[in-house]
């Protein structure tokens, strides 16, 4: 059972446009909500999380919203750089459950310049 | 230097034969992840363990074993058992007082 999907599975953007990136949860129980990006060849590192208190969460040009009615939360990469070009997966997470993560499928993005 | 250590990076195998991955990290986090890695898709969880001398399944530990004898190492070893052992496996950890789980760079497996 697939806990969180996440779409687009692969997004191309020019340099300076907005990459907005969606998933999706099941598991009301979940308490975090982490972004994770990805580049070849490498472990993944934490880009951005929020809790699901807050609706918003922005860090330099990246933004978490976050809808608990809907199960729904995104990211959105303002400006986007060809730097940025990677793949991004969300994730979540319970701490009463051992802070598992549970990731969605991941989404490639390429950044054109 | 802290962070997690992850070795061998690439590890070639013959079918039928166990191999084990190493984790190490100097972070002095509690707790400890597996998680496996198949092309284009998201991260499965294989083990983990919150506490020296205790781990827990994840979602996909058929063919897998792990150990925690010291706090900062948390070997995986794939089995025999495991049908489809090609992947990238990464290792995480994290802190009981924190929020981020932080990854090592992965082992990139191939059975032969």
């Amino acid at each position: 059972q697939q806990q969180v999907k996440q779409s687009p599975q692969s997004l191309i953007v020019q340099k300076g446009g907005i990459s907005i990136i969606n998933c999706a949860y099941e598991n009301t129980a979940f308490d975090y909500f982490p972004w994770y990006q990805q580049f070849p060849g490498k472990g993944p590192a934490l880009l951005i999380a929020i809790r699901p208190d807050v609706s918003e969460k922005k860090e330099g040009r990246f933004t978490i919203s976050f809808n608990k009615s809907a199960k729904q939360f995104s990211l959105h990469i303002m400006d986007s750089q060809p730097g940025d070009s990677a793949t991004y997966f969300c994730a979540a997470s319970m701490r009463a459950a051992g802070n598992k993560l549970t990731f969605g499928g991941g989404t490639r993005v390429l950044v054109k310049p | 230097d802290g962070g997690i250590t992850q070795s061998p990076k690439y590890l070639f195998r013959k079918e039928g034969q166990n191999v084990t991955l190493s984790c190490e990290q100097n972070l002095n986090h509690d707790a400890m992840y597996w998680y496996r890695q198949d092309p284009g898709q998201g991260l499965r969880l294989i083990y983990y363990s919150q506490i020296v001398n205790d781990f827990q399944k994840g979602d996909i530990a058929e063919g897998y074993s792990v150990s925690r004898e010291k706090k900062e190492s948390f070997p995986l070893t794939v089995t025999s058992a495991q049908k489809n052992p090609t992947a990238f496996y990464l290792c995480a950890s994290m802190s009981e007082f924190e929020d981020e789980q932080f990854f090592g760079p992965g082992t990139r497996l191939t059975v032969l």
